[in-house]
Formats: C-alpha cells, sequence, structure tokens
C-alpha cells in the first residue's frame, strides 16, 4: 500500500463549480501535511499547510481527519486558473522528510 | 528577492558522463532536498541535507551524489552509474529550524536533464 494515495483523475469541472478531493495516507504516525499545486512542467507550490483544525485560505479549504487518516481540499468558485495537478504531502512524525502523493490532475473548463 | 535558483533549466548530456546540477536558495534555510520526477508521475527523495557538511540518502540515492558546504548550496551529481539520468531535477528548501513552517518546502523552478 502507498503511503499516500490520490485518485490521479482527471477531474474535469466547469467554471464556478466547487470541487474536492480527498488523499488518504496509511501511517497513523503522520505528523504534517500539505496541499502543493503543480503547474504542467514547473515546480510545485505550497498551497497550504493542513491542520488539525481545517484551515480556509480565500475559496480553499482543507480538513484532516485523523481517525479516518485523511486530508481534503475543497475549491469553491473555480477559476480557469486553478487546473492544474494538485499534490497532497505528509511527513511522518520525527522524520525529516516528506512523502508526496501523485497528485490529482484538475482541469477547470469554460 | 529571495528565492531558490536551479541552473541550467535544460540539459543535455551524453550516456557515461558526470553532469552537476546547481541549487543555490538565499531564504536562510537550514535544510534542502534532492528530488527526481519522472512523466506522470510523483515526486521521488534523492538526497536530503538538514545541516551545512551533513546529508543523508533519500529513495532513489543510488548513481547520484551531493555534497553541502556552504548553507546556501547544495549541488547534485548525476554519475554515469545512474541507469536512467533522463528526468526533471527539483530541489527544495525548509527553513528546518523550528516552528509551524519548519517542514514547509519550497522548490526551485527544476531542470530537465536529457542523457542520450
Amino acid at each position: 500500500r502507498k503511503e499516500v494515495e490520490q485518485d490521479p483523475g482527471p477531474f474535469n469541472v466547469p467554471e464556478g463549480a466547487t470541487v474536492a478531493f480527498n488523499c488518504t495516507y496509511s501511517n497513523s504516525a503522520s505528523q504534517s501535511f500539505f496541499w502543493y499545486r503543480q503547474d504542467c512542467r514547473k515546480e510545485p507550490k505550497l498551497l497550504m499547510s493542513v491542520y488539525s483544525s481545517g484551515n480556509e485560505d480565500g475559496r480553499f479549504t482543507a480538513q484532516l481527519n485523523r481517525a479516518s487518516q485523511y486530508i481534503s481540499l475543497l475549491i469553491r468558485d473555480s477559476k480557469l486558473s486553478d487546473s492544474a495537478t494538485y499534490l497532497c504531502v505528509v511527513r511522518i512524525q520525527g522524520a525529516q522528510k516528506l512523502v508526496f502523493g501523485q497528485g490529482t490532475r484538475l482541469t477547470i473548463n469554460p | 528577492d529571495g528565492g531558490i535558483t536551479q541552473s541550467p533549466k535544460y540539459l543535455f548530456r551524453k550516456e557515461g558522463q558526470n553532469v552537476t546540477l546547481s541549487c543555490e536558495q538565499n531564504l536562510n534555510h537550514d535544510a534542502m532536498y534532492w528530488y527526481r520526477q519522472d512523466p506522470g508521475q510523483g515526486l521521488r527523495l534523492i538526497y536530503y541535507s538538514q545541516i551545512v557538511n551533513d546529508f543523508q540518502k533519500g529513495d532513489i540515492a543510488e548513481g547520484y551524489s551531493v555534497s553541502r558546504e556552504k548553507k546556501e548550496s547544495f549541488p547534485l551529481t548525476v554519475t554515469s552509474a545512474q541507469k536512467n539520468p533522463t528526468a526533471f531535477y527539483l530541489c527544495a528548501s525548509a527553513s528546518g529550524s523550528g516552528g509551524a513552517a519548519e517542514y514547509e518546502q519550497y522548490f526551485g523552478p527544476g531542470t530537465r536533464l536529457t542523457v542520450t
């Protein structure tokens, strides 16, 4: 079983729609959680860290469910510029390195 | 302007040659990382360093070497022993020094290496 699993998609949604995707992690000792976005042929960019209480940044909301070992990302009022691959990232307690999921590809259609 | 730079953006080499990829950061970060990304794949960790003059192997270190002589610099050498070196190489850094953002990694623009 992979340490971090994501539905690769692609998700195709119309502009203005709300879209959500989940990511599951296998190690219950996972401590830190992040969402990154990666545009085609570019470097990943940090979208947001995910805190235990959940957090929101504009149209983006991230949630953590420790009991079921998943994190989620919700995008409201989606824009064409939201089209990208979204990477779920986890750090296991005591480790210095991050584990990246393979990403979920999202396309927003006009 | 703080950030991470990688050079060159594209690099072409013949099989059997060693090649060194540059990574420099002026964010005053302690930790630095090298990843490899193949088409349609996730990031795989090659090497990382938490402090000057110290580094650890990641998940796919075979055929690669690194040095960390300065805090700002973490060059990666792809040796001729690496069997499939053609890939997108990404360097990242993190503060590594405590606080809520300790593990947030910031990436350079990457180097696309093609070996023929």
